[in-house]
């Protein structure tokens, strides 16, 4: 079974600082990992995602994430937050061994970003 | 290039009654998926189909239920409604039924069961 812990359900950063949002994952296989963000009253929009290449990541909006399997953790970064940033971000792993590539979601990180 | 779309956008049901959501899939794909995201929880999945075919479903009852048409548009229907059924019911297409395709999500239908 695969399961995803975000390690912050809140963050809170000022403008043009950076953010750092963690996630650590479990899973059976070799996983595909996502970062999907969710701003009020709209769906989900994928970031990024790791399938087994590179192990930095980069994504849209200036986003990156590192795929560490010692640590079995997907960390997102951005080195300078903007207002538009403050969403809902989750963590995301793929069973795509299984029939169908069902996605198991973290909690969510919830971000606001202060001006 | 048509994205995900969901209808309707808000629905208000009463407890015991019986619900219909739909779907249509972007473009191109020929895979529905289907989530449950209750306020302030992640998204967990319900099922999914593949060629109008059920090809995977999460920790749901069977009064959860759903169909794929030929034209890959999808309907999630839930029977016998209960409070806890309230939530945002997103659904997301891709290209195919396995591996690590990516999944584009619609905007959502938001359920409240009074």
């Amino acid at each position: 079974a695969q399961s995803v812990t975000q390690l912050d359900s809140h963050v809170s950063v000022s403008e043009g600082t950076p953010v750092l949002l963690r996630c650590n994952y479990s899973s059976s296989y070799s996983p595909s990992l996502f970062w999907y963000v969710q701003h009020p009253n709209k769906g989900l929009q994928l970031l990024l995602k790791y399938t087994s290449a590179a192990t930095l990541v980069k994504g849209i909006n200036g986003f990156e994430a590192e795929f560490k399997k010692s640590e079995t953790s997907f960390h997102l970064t951005k080195p300078s937050a903007h207002m538009s940033d403050a969403a809902e971000y989750f963590c995301v792993v793929s069973d795509h061994e299984a029939a169908g590539n069902k996605l198991t979601f973290g909690g969510g990180t919830r971000v606001l970003v202060k001006p | 290039e048509t994205g995900v779309t969901q209808s309707p956008t808000h629905l208000i049901k009463t407890r015991g009654q019986q619900v219909t959501l739909r779907c249509s899939s972007q473009s191109g794909h020929n895979t529905v998926s289907w989530y449950q995201q209750a306020l302030g929880q992640g998204p967990q999945f319900i099922f999914q189909y593949y060629r109008e075919e059920e090809n995977g479903r999460g920790n749901f009852p069977p009064r959860f239920s759903g169909l794929q048409f030929p034209n890959y548009s999808s309907e999630l229907n839930v029977n016998a409604l209960e409070l806890d059924d309230s939530a945002l019911y997103l659904c997301a297409s891709s290209s195919k039924g396995w591996g690590n395709y990516e999944q584009y999500f619609g905007p959502g239908t938001r359920l409240t069961v009074t």
